[in-house]
């Protein structure tokens, strides 16, 4: 079956960046497209970006672009967020989510169980 | 970026009822809308995707229906699994968006 396990929450500063894992198991890696969301503490679901494990294809949302970046790893079959220059309005719960359609937009049929980021000095 | 409103935002209901959940766009997204549930602690889950397919495992209970700019999520005979919180998604226009949410709680 098809598996999303992300890396472990992370307690950063402001201005330090993170890099958050997502570990793909139970369908082939490199066909689907990789998304990541976040939620803040009590609030909605943000899109944030999307990776595209075969090439490297990245395509991020307006708010986030130049501090955050997306990899993938074939031989592991993991992607990778990292954010940088992090503010304490960046805590919040940020999960993975696989696309189902090639592509910016998709809606998302599995999800990781989410990484706790939390900032604060 | 293409707004969803969410109506309502809190909705108290009981085991056995029929509840209506509300998704407005601001500008038509054809059917390239999907529904998910989440439950305290546990990321989102896929009921519904294209406005009106089912994701596989979903009960039978949801159903769907609208396009364009107005869409509703029903769960006929409410369980108690279902108390949790639903959004909506648009997918028709980078970016993609989500709803705020519509909580549905015990009455």
């Amino acid at each position: 079956q098809v598996q999303l396990v992300q890396s472990g929450a992370e307690v950063k500063k402001p201005g330090a960046s993170v890099k958050i894992s997502c570990a793909a198991s139970g369908y082939t890696f490199v066909s689907y497209y990789m998304h990541w969301v976040r939620q803040a503490p009590g609030q909605g679901l943000e899109w944030m970006g999307v990776v595209n494990p075969n090439g490297g294809d990245t395509d991020f949302a307006q708010e986030f672009k130049g501090r955050l970046a997306m990899t993938g790893d074939t031989s592991t079959q993991t992607v990778y967020m990292d954010l940088r220059s992090l503010r304490s309005d960046d805590t919040a719960i940020y999960y993975c989510a696989r696309g189902a359609y090639d592509g910016s937009l998709s809606h998302f049929d599995h999800w990781g169980q989410g990484t706790l980021v939390t900032v604060s000095s | 970026d293409i707004q969803l409103t969410q109506s309502p935002s809190i909705l108290s209901a009981s085991v056995g009822d029929r509840v209506t959940i509300t998704c407005r766009a601001s500008q038509s997204v054809t059917n390239w809308l999907a529904w998910y549930q989440q439950k305290p602690g546990k990321p989102p889950k896929l009921l519904i995707y294209k406005a009106s397919i089912s994701e596989t495992g979903a009960p039978s209970r949801f159903s769907v229906s609208g396009s364009g700019t107005e869409f509703f999520l029903t769960i006929s005979n409410l369980q108690p699994e279902d108390f949790a919180i639903y959004y909506c998604q648009q997918y028709e226009t980078f970016p993609g968006t989500f709803g705020r949410g519509t909580k549905v709680e015990v009455k």
